[in-house]
């Protein structure tokens, strides 16, 4: 069974830190990997999709990285900003369906 | 609207009634799921359908049924509520093995 684990579970920065969010997985055998944005009381916003053959996708100040054959993808985070405070959700698509980490809650202080 | 769309987002029902959970969405996607949020458990899927009349059971499908008639519309309903089944409910949708997009949730309460 798929085992999808994020670390820290919580982060407090202060604005303009560069950070990084860890995702580890069990199962290497995945389609892809994507990283989502949940504001609180929100639905999830969909930040980076990395496809199984893809090693980085890259979207303004976001750079997700996988490496499949140690189960592991990073989120960083360039210049972080107030407005990037929110919880941060990495899943993995086996057949069909995803399996969520529990997720990074990020604080960015002024 | 485009997108995906559920409704309604915040219910309150009592134990032992049904309810009907709705999902609505305008990208024809072939594939739609639904999740719950709970804390300490983050998200789990509960059903999922390829297509059309194709439906099938995720991690946490007891309690809950769901139909598929029409590509874009995927209700989920819970025959006899339970108070374990107060949740956040998200309805997701992709083609293929691309994003998937969800929408913004429900809020339930089972009292």
């Amino acid at each position: 069974k798929q085992e999808v684990t994020q670390i820290p579970a919580a982060l407090s920065v202060p604005e303009g830190e560069n950070l990084v969010l860890n995702c580890s997985f069990t199962d290497s055998a995945i389609y892809n990997l994507q990283w989502f944005r949940q504001d609180p009381g929100k639905g999830l916003t969909s930040l980076l999709l990395i496809q199984s053959s893809q090693r980085e996708q890259t979207s303004g100040r976001l750079n997700a990285s996988l490496d499949k054959s140690s189960g592991r993808s990073t989120l960083y985070i360039a210049a972080s900003q107030p407005g990037d405070s929110a919880t941060y959700l990495c899943a993995v698509t086996g057949f069909q369906k995803l399996v969520f980490g529990t997720g990074t809650r990020l604080l960015v202080s002024p | 609207d485009a997108g995906i769309t559920q409704s309604p987002r915040y219910k309150i029902t009592e134990t032992g009634r049904q309810v009907t959970l709705m999902c609505h969405q305008t990208w024809s996607h072939s594939y739609m799921f639904w999740y719950r949020q709970d804390l300490g458990h983050g998200l789990r899927l509960i059903y999922y359908s390829a297509a059309a009349d194709i439906t099938d059971k995720g991690e946490v499908p007891d309690g809950y049924v769901v139909s598929r008639s029409k590509t874009e519309n995927f209700p989920l309903t819970l025959e006899s509520a339970t108070r374990s089944q107060t949740s956040v409910y998200f309805c997701a949708s992709k083609v293929g093995e691309y994003e998937q997009y969800f929408g913004p949730g429900t809020r339930l309460t089972v009292t």
